[in-house]
């Protein structure tokens, strides 16, 4: 079966550019999660959803990010314009029926110059 | 709500020999552990969780152990080999609640 998909796997863009990060999700898990890694802050939860519906967007910095789920194999998470201190690894889990057991994709390298 | 502290940051053994990574946990009612390794540019893999009923669970040479009173669980991996080096998490959270991750612990197996 094929796990979490994500894409693309490395992005570099300059400041003020708009980067769009893409998840596919493990098919039939109800639940997607956008997280955020950096050496300083660890793993970031920044927003999950149930059957396509955001759930809890919290932990999401600022307005410069949103995140969209417009169906159940698909999901984007947004940042415009971008700034130097997104720079981090993003990464994107589903889980099959809560929020526990969570399976991780390979994670998207984002550099902002 | 929930903080996860995880120690050691590092952590460095030689092949064959165990390695012990501990977590402590702030929620009381906090009812699941995951723990996942991650590897060099990979995602975080869930490698083995422990629910709140019982108060340890073995995989082969993994091993996680959970004191529900003291507020803390432990990976243990015996007979280390080389592949073992990664980075390890440990998470905890309660029914409805989204995970909380420790810091990671860096373990390096050394042949």
């Amino acid at each position: 079966d094929a796990g979490v998909i994500q894409s693309p796997r490395h992005e570099v863009t300059e400041m003020g550019q708009e980067v769009t990060l893409r998840c596919k999700p493990i098919s039939g898990h109800d639940y997607l999660f956008w997280y955020r890694q950096t050496m300083m802050r660890g793993l970031e939860l920044l927003i999950y959803f149930n059957n396509n519906v955001p759930i809890d967007d919290s932990g999401m910095p600022e307005d410069r990010f949103s995140a969209k789920m417009p169906n159940a194999s698909f999901s984007t998470l947004k940042i415009q314009p971008s700034e130097p201190r997104d720079s981090a690894v993003y990464f994107c889990a589903s889980s099959p029926r809560g929020l526990d057991t969570q399976y991780f994709g390979p994670g998207t390298r984002l550099t902002v110059l | 709500g929930e903080n996860v502290e995880q120690h050691p940051s590092t952590l460095s053994v030689q092949e064959g020999d165990s390695a012990v990574i501990k977590c402590t946990y702030s929620d009381s009612a906090s009812n699941y552990f995951p723990w996942y390794k991650q590897e060099l540019g990979k995602g975080p893999q869930l490698i083995i969780d422990i629910r709140s009923n019982v108060g340890e669970k073995k995989d082969q040479r993994i091993a996680v152990t959970l004191n529900k009173t003291a507020k803390h669980f432990s990976l243990h991996i015996t007979e280390t080999q080389p592949e073992d080096s990664a980075v390890y998490f440990c998470a905890a959270t309660r029914s409805g609640y989204a995970l909380n991750f420790g810091k990671g612990t860096s373990l390096l197996v050394t042949p």
